[in-house]
């Protein structure tokens, strides 16, 4: 069973507008939140992380947002650039004895056309 | 100030063969985690390990183990290969420090392994 899910496999935007990634969750023990940025050939680097005692945490041009209620959280890229072209993996890790853990979804291919 | 690499880049095994993987962490990193990762998919985890021993492992049978020496490298062992173990494997490391909510875990390139 898959426990993070990003149900969008690709998004194609143009430069300078807003890039939205979508990234639902079903583990209610899932207490922190984190966005990983890939490049082919490359490993996943870290991009921006959200703790679920927060509904927003913002980072230059990118913001995550989290809605616990909903089992959702969102990360936006704004203004794109053809550079974040990439796939974006959200992961969710749990407090305690499974901290160390990261649960993946399948990811999203961002696509950002000049 | 070096990152986390992994050795090879590329291996093509055929069915029922064994293989290791190798992985040096992040310079001052001491814990090593392990994912797998198939095409179309993202990272599963396999194990971490942390003082040279598995500290915990996600949902893969006993084929596949790992080791983690004394300088903090680690090794993914593979079993009776079977078609399916094709994937990129991942390895990660981070620094334990309890004072932390969440330990960053920093990514290799990954190993390609292919299986015939």
């Amino acid at each position: 069973d898959q426990q993070v899910k990003q149900n969008s496999p690709s998004l194609s935007v143009q430069e300078g507008r807003i890039s939205i990634l979508n990234c639902d969750y079903t583990n209610s023990m899932f207490d922190y939140f984190l966005w990983y940025k890939k490049y082919p050939a490359e490993g996943p680097t870290f991009l921006i992380s959200i703790s679920s005692i927060k509904d927003k945490n913002e980072d230059g041009r990118f913001t995550v947002f989290l809605n616990k209620s909903a089992k959702h959280l969102s990360l936006h890229i704004v203004p794109s650039q053809p550079g974040d072209s990439a796939v974006y993996f959200c992961a969710a890790s749990s407090s305690g004895g499974s901290n160390y853990k990261l649960t993946f979804g399948k990811g999203t291919l961002l696509t950002v056309n000049p | 100030d070096a990152g986390v690499t992994q050795s090879p880049t590329h291996l093509i095994k055929t069915r029922g063969q064994q293989v290791t993987l190798r992985c040096s962490p992040k310079s001052g990193h001491d814990t090593v985690s392990w994912y797998q990762q198939a095409l179309g998919q993202g990272p599963q985890f396999i194990f971490q390990y942390y003082e040279e021993e598995e500290r915990q492992r996600g949902n893969f049978p006993d084929r596949f183990s790992g080791h983690q020496f004394p300088n903090y490298s680690s090794e993914l062992n593979v079993n009776a290969l079977l078609l399916g173990d094709s994937a990129l494997y991942l390895c990660a490391s981070s620094l334990q420090r309890e004072e932390l909510f969440y330990n960053e875990q920093f990514f290799g390139p990954g190993t390609r392994l292919t299986v015939l």
